[in-house]
């Protein structure tokens, strides 16, 4: 596609309940990474792929978050057992490459409400 | 560890008046510098970065950016702002496969 494309816009959730948060790179672009922007908060970096592996998962806040990319392309960011602090926005970008973050990407990102 | 910090949450300046927004950051080499825009209900789009050579750089929209290492500032500028660039600014900061961002700068243009 033209961009990168985030599904859902929007989600709201129970706490406890699991969601699944899609992102699609722009097609060819080998990284892709997760942020998240709380009220008042800048972006908080999640996780990093590079293909389909993950070299960096340092900023994943706990185990009740994963991420995973297949085929190279989309990416699923999962939260277990959502709770109130999970509310945020969540953004995925594409790069075409690792080595400088110089051409990154960015999704209108997913707004996640946890009641 | 690398950090970026914008010291203004909120700035208003009237239309067509001059703007600078601050940014200092922490960093162990030499930093590659982004400021970032993000309009409401938009994706963050590249205003302009600094990896190297001139310490004075252009982006889009009007705006440009100084490089200080002395002061490890890379504040952003614009001599004479439109409504449209009411937005919020970020500032980030990285060498390598992570970048870090700043809280943001929320900007208001007054008639």
């Amino acid at each position: 596609g033209a961009g990168v494309s985030q599904s859902p816009s929007n989600k709201v959730t129970e706490k406890g309940k699991d969601v699944e948060l899609r992102c699609d790179p722009i097609s060819g672009h080998t990284a892709l990474y997760w942020y998240r922007q709380s009220l008042g908060q800048g972006l908080e970096f999640l996780i990093y792929f590079q293909g389909n592996s993950a070299p960096d998962k340092s900023g994943l806040p706990s185990d009740r978050f994963s991420a995973e990319r297949t085929g190279g392309s989309v990416s699923t960011l999962t939260i277990q057992r959502t709770q109130q602090e999970d509310s945020a926005v969540y953004l995925c970008a594409s790069s075409p490459d690792r080595a400088t973050n110089e051409k990154l990407f960015f999704g209108s990102g997913t707004q996640l409400s946890v009641l | 560890a690398q950090s970026v910090t914008q010291p203004d949450i909120h700035i208003t300046v009237s239309e067509g008046a001059s703007l600078e927004l601050r940014c200092n950051y922490s960093y162990g080499a030499t930093p590659y510098l982004f400021w970032y825009v993000q309009s409401p209900g938009q994706g963050l789009q590249l205003l302009l970065k600094y990896f190297s050579g001139d310490t004075l750089v252009q982006g889009i929209k009007g705006f440009e950016a100084e490089f200080k290492r002395s002061q490890s500032s890379f504040n952003l500028r614009k001599p004479s702002v439109h409504w449209s660039d009411a937005a919020e600014y970020f500032c980030a900061v990285g060498g390598g496969e992570k970048l870090t961002f700043g809280t943001g700068t929320r900007l208001t243009i007054i008639p």
